[in-house]
């Protein structure tokens, strides 16, 4: 168990909806980062929030926002959903400081769009 | 721009030695990880590796660096049934935050 948790576990929608998906930090992390893993695509880095704000953006489609609350635990929110969102999704967090650069990774949210 | 390759399927008898190849292009990575994927679960940080160390090793596993030919491995000695899984190398950007992957090496144990 990495400490970082993810909800929910499975997220079964249609095309054109939206939906948020969870993630929690482990204790005392700062960072948190997105991740999409497909087939086709393999694992992607999505986008990274840093206490608060927003540090780093990847391939991340205009339709996908993410946001990170005082509280540390972040969403990542996926709107007018095409059948290729499906995917599992993945929050990593660390705690980013000069020295330690390791991302432990949540369980995913595997999201199928139908 | 970056681009991580590994292969796609190593398959082992239990007890040997597995050996998982990566190559990567951005140079100016600082930090090289090795990740474990079981079926149905998330990522497993597994080692890392500075980009100024050849090797580091962690009990059964010992990563070796190759930065002239940026190329890294993975050696998992006494191989067993529980390390079936998929192995991710991936490399730290220069700015230090996001993770750049390989597409995965599908790692199975023959009893």
């Amino acid at each position: 168990d990495s400490g970082v948790t993810q909800t929910p576990k499975h997220l079964i929608t249609a095309t054109g909806q939206r939906v948020t998906l969870r993630c929690s930090p482990r204790s005392g992390d700062l960072s948190v980062y997105w991740y999409q893993q497909s087939l086709d695509q393999g694992l992607q880095f999505l986008i990274q929030y840093y206490n608060g704000e927003e540090r780093a953006k990847g391939n991340i489609l205009e339709r996908f926002s993410a946001q990170q609350f005082p509280d540390l635990h972040s969403e990542l929110n996926l709107s007018s959903l095409e059948l290729g969102d499906s995917a599992l999704y993945f929050c990593a967090s660390s705690v980013d400081t000069m020295n330690t650069y390791e991302q432990y990774f949540g369980p995913g949210t595997r999201l199928t769009v139908t | 721009g970056e681009d991580v390759e590994q292969s796609l399927f190593l398959s082992v008898r239990e007890g040997d030695s597995s050996v998982i190849n990566c190559t990567y292009t951005d140079s100016s990575s600082t930090y090289l990880y090795w990740y474990k994927q079981e079926p149905g679960a998330g990522l497993q940080l597994l080692t890392y590796i500075f980009s100024n160390m050849d090797m580091k090793q962690d009990q059964r596993l010992t990563v070796l660096l190759n930065k002239k030919d940026k190329h890294l491995s993975l050696r998992i000695a006494d191989t067993q049934t529980g390390d079936s899984a998929i192995y991710f190398c991936a490399e730290l950007s220069e700015a230090g935050n996001m993770l750049t992957f390989g597409g995965g090496t599908r790692l199975m144990v023959k009893p």
